[in-house]
């Protein structure tokens, strides 16, 4: 099965700044990558479909990109609601996988 | 909007057997793959099953770690989707998300989650 490894598996950032966050996956999975966000107590949503396409209503601050092995997602402009668990998923090979998650956290 | 609100969680004894219900509404539920995905305490996302839409003959997947144990099906003229868990360990302890797939992001919405422990 493919492993998605992100990282850091935690950060810490301030309002207003840029975060990069990483997905790297054990093998080429092309552009079949999704991003979700999963604030507390909340379920997942869906962010950034297809490696780099915004799901409905998803502000433009949050940016993905990548292809194969390596995926990243930019958050501009940090705002106090990013704050969250973050999470890849691969489907470009069966079974799905998931990252491990990337938590959000205020400096 | 689409909606998808889990059902039928709750404490059971290990090797017991417990239902979940899923009721779709707010999409063409006949068009679209189902998927369960759980999120054990304080845990990330695992896939645990998926059905496809009648188009794709209704394939199921399941994760290995359950295999045997769960059975997904779907009934279309209710729009709803079911997960029968059987056998069921400490380890499958976790809150169980419905979700539905979309034409470009195979878990695309997600339900509330329904709360299933395993305990003695």
């Amino acid at each position: 099965e493919t492993v998605m490894t992100q990282s850091p598996t935690s950060m810490s950032t301030s309002i207003g700044e840029r975060v990069t966050l990483n997905c790297k996956a054990s093998q080429s999975v092309g552009i079949n990558v999704d991003w979700y966000q999963q604030t507390p107590g909340q379920s997942p949503k869906l962010l950034i479909y297809g490696a780099s396409n915004r799901h409905t209503g998803v502000p433009d601050r949050f940016t993905g990109s990548g292809f194969g092995r390596d995926f990243t997602l930019t958050i501009s402009n940090v705002e106090a609601e990013d704050l969250a668990v973050y999470y890849c998923l691969q489907y470009g090979s069966i079974p799905w996988t998931f990252g491990g998650g990337t938590k959000l956290e205020l400096k | 909007e689409v909606q998808l609100v889990e059902s039928g969680g709750g404490l059971v004894q290990p090797k017991g057997s417990l239902k979940l219900s899923c009721a779709a509404s707010g999409f063409d539920f006949n068009s679209y793959g189902m998927s369960w995905v759980r999120q054990a305490p304080g845990k990330g996302l695992d896939l645990v099953a998926d059905i496809s839409s009648k188009s794709y003959n209704y394939a199921t997947y399941y994760a290995d770690s359950v295999k045997d144990r769960f059975t997904i099906s779907r009934d279309d003229s209710q729009s709803m989707v079911y997960l029968q868990m059987d056998n069921l360990k400490t380890e499958d302890t976790a809150l169980y998300y419905c979700t539905v797939a979309t034409t470009v992001a195979p878990v695309a919405y997600w339900g509330q989650g329904t709360l299933v422990t395993v305990s003695s």
